[in-house]
């Protein structure tokens, strides 16, 4: 099935560095989601976004709705150790099935 | 307002057996959806309900596959004749429905199959 596109699937950073990540799509969507997800645990809301060009912040989080409505970024600002995870963004239609499709994910590593 | 419940969150059980989660979705979210994770990958979607009607599940991956929302409340998913390849985390996310805007699902803890 279709499938958001993150890459890369794996990134390093230090503490305190910020970080961005990148979704994109060959579809448009009208709802990016942007989701945490810790090892045997569901994913954990984040940031939603509704409306292209739509910039929301949530803590030291960050995220933008592209105005192509194909694509979404996430920033990390300071990062801290718990921010080691796997992060996944996720696009849905809204109509009578919002269903989410979602990305592979980036996994996060934050050397201390 | 507590979050998505979903049990048993692990299960183990042998190839040929039948298999039942459950999952109890936020109050007053009226939208159910099932999702199947694999090792490496995204969720991607199996079913959905809106309220007790079962609008969506030709993705469900085989006929061995069936859900159920009785009451509208809380769902089940049964996997029945299990094979090694059913093995995969199952999610369950709940959302309300907004005319003519983007919801948000909200995902529960899942659980866990392995087929021996």
């Amino acid at each position: 099935g279709q499938q958001l596109n993150q890459s890369p699937q794996s990134m390093f950073i230090q503490e305190g560095e910020d970080v961005s990540m990148n979704c994109t799509s060959s579809s448009i969507f009208n709802t990016w989601l942007w989701y945490k997800q810790d090892p045997g645990e569901g994913p954990v809301l984040l940031i939603a976004l509704y409306k292209a060009g739509e910039l929301t912040s949530n803590g030291r989080l960050t995220a933008q709705f592209g105005i192509t409505r194909k694509d979404s970024f996430l920033n990390i600002s300071a990062s801290i150790p718990s921010d080691v995870g796997i992060y996944f963004c996720a696009g849905s239609v809204t109509g009578a099935n919002s269903k989410l499709t979602f990305g592979k994910g980036i996994t996060l590593s934050v050397r201390p | 307002d507590t979050g998505v419940s979903q049990n048993p969150r692990h299960k183990i059980t042998k190839r040929g057996q039948n298999v039942t989660f459950r999952c109890d979705p936020i109050s007053e979210h009226n939208r159910l959806y099932w999702y199947r994770q694999t090792l490496g990958q995204g969720p991607e979607f199996l079913t959905y309900f809106q309220n007790e009607a079962q609008l969506e599940k030709s993705r469900l991956l085989s006929d061995r596959f069936s859900a159920e929302r009785p009451k509208g409340s809380f769902s089940t998913l049964e996997i029945q004749r299990t094979e090694q390849g059913d093995s995969a985390m199952y999610l369950c996310a709940s959302s309300k429905q907004r005319q003519g805007a983007g919801e948000t699902q909200y995902f529960g803890p899942g659980t866990r199959l392995l087929v021996l």
